[in-house]
């Protein structure tokens, strides 16, 4: 299964922009890449997923490297909502595409 | 659309006791996952059904799980007899045909005693 790196943390101020990182260099060509989000007490939602290009929708924005061996999502402007555990999760064509989720980050937002 | 519906949403057992978690997926969708999260384990895929077969069980703990997924509409996780160690939030999810989100019920709090 293709590994992933993030950061086990991160804090931001309430209002401003989020960019949250994610190494998977061992993913292939035809693995898509998702994001995934768990709030307190709640299972997982989906927040975006791509590709090859970058993608936005009224959650957030989605930018993959060229060489596809890393991805950022971006919250544009970070509330006390998105205060969760951020999952970046490659869907393996190989795996199935079963979702495995790693650590993930958590993110704290400070008003 | 009312969603991925687990039941129960919380279950208090004896250890040694049989176990039944149940999940209905959305409708029409045709891929269905059981997940475990701990804290010290975090979210755990168990088994992942695809059109009602299990494709993948290698993250079945051990033989004491099973799941089934008799239709389209129902599944069940049986845990017997089940440990204190079994103690979670399992998670069921589903997903459409085409590549996009899984949709993740609200889970069940299993505590064994």
């Amino acid at each position: 299964d293709a590994k992933t790196t993030q950061p086990n943390s991160m804090e931001s101020n309430e209002e401003e922009p989020v960019h949250l990182p994610c190494n998977h260099s061992t993913i292939s060509g035809t693995d898509y890449i998702h994001w995934y989000r768990q709030l307190p007490s709640q299972g997982p939602e989906y927040v975006i997923h791509g590709l090859t290009s970058n993608v936005n929708n009224r959650m957030a924005s989605l930018a993959i490297a060229e060489d596809r061996k890393s991805s950022t999502l971006i919250l544009h402007r970070a509330t006390l909502r998105d205060a969760a555990v951020y999952y970046c999760i490659p869907l393996l064509n190989t795996g199935g595409f079963k979702t495995i989720f790693g650590a993930g980050t958590r993110l704290f937002v400070k008003a | 659309d009312a969603g991925v519906i687990q039941s129960p949403r919380h279950e208090v057992t004896e250890m040694g006791q049989e176990v039944t978690l149940r999940c209905k997926p959305i409708s029409g969708h045709n891929s269905l996952f059981w997940y475990r999260q701990t804290m010290m384990r975090g979210l755990e895929l168990l088994i992942y059904f695809n059109n009602n077969v299990p494709i993948d069980d290698s993250g079945m703990p051990e033989d004491r799980f099973s799941a089934k997924m008799p239709n389209a509409s129902f599944s069940t996780l049986k845990i017997q007899p089940s440990e204190p160690r079994d103690s979670a939030v399992y998670f069921c999810a589903s997903r459409g045909q085409s590549i996009t989100e899984a949709f993740f019920g609200q889970g069940t709090r299993l505590t064994v005693v």
